[in-house]
């Protein structure tokens, strides 16, 4: 079985710019989530999606949005780029979360932005 | 905002010592796990211990939660060089299915060969 992938590995954009990164979970997985890690943090919730539909939003502005597609994977959209989006997105996917939880997030190797 | 806070920020121990990372937060938690990440990749899972459980193991890892304290450790036992790598605390608040983890800041570990 594949890990999280996501896409593109590396990144460079202008701010001002629009970039979309892309996540497919592990198979069987339904929940999707994103994370932003600045170099030197650790790394900060950004979305949670569940069976296409936002579960949770951490403290972002609505320059950042997501989706979640039928086939369970997802989108990242961040708009109007600055220069403080340069860091590492993370996707995580879950089988199940909370006090039931057996096992913690699968993460994808992640997508460096670099916004200059 | 970061829900926790690892001590010691840094550790450098000689290979084949101990090494413990403590790991504090803030509020009630469903569960608490600690995650390995290296040269700034991706997070890889170690351990997972519910709010119910006071002390877990995973091989040469063992890990402690005092909910009485918001607090819990991380010892890894009989360090190797491929240990160095950082290490974060993180807690699951999920609730009503919105699943989210509050990570802490970090303990960078490295190992003496």
């Amino acid at each position: 079985d594949a890990g999280v992938t996501q896409s593109p590995t590396h990144l460079i954009k202008t701010r001002g710019q629009h970039v979309t990164l892309r996540c497919s979970p592990i198979s069987g997985h339904k929940s999707v989530s994103w994370y932003q890690q600045v170099l030197g943090q650790g790394p900060q919730f950004i979305f949670q999606y569940y069976e296409k539909e936002e579960r949770g939003r951490g403290n972002f502005p609505d320059r950042f949005s997501a989706r979640q597609f039928p086939n369970y994977s997802s989108e990242l959209n961040v708009n109007a780029l600055l220069l403080g989006d340069s860091a590492l997105y993370l996707c995580a996917s879950s089988l199940r979360a909370g006090f039931l939880a057996n096992y913690g997030y699968t993460f994808g190797s992640g997508t460096r932005l670099t916004v200059v | 905002s970061q829900q926790g806070e690892e001590d010691p920020q840094a550790l450098s121990i000689q290979e084949g010592e101990n090494a413990t990372m403590n790991c504090s937060y803030k509020t009630s938690i469903n569960n608490l796990q600690w995650y390995r990440q290296n040269s700034g990749r991706g997070l890889v899972h170690l351990i997972l211990i519910r709010s119910n459980e006071r002390e877990k193991h995973s091989g040469r890892l063992r890990v402690t939660l005092d909910t009485s304290k918001k607090s819990s450790s991380l010892l890894i036992t009989a360090s190797r060089a491929a240990d160095t790598a950082s290490y974060f605390c993180a807690t699951d608040r999920t609730n009503f299915g919105n699943e989210k983890l509050t990570f802490g800041t970090g303990t960078r570990l490295t190992i003496i060969p």
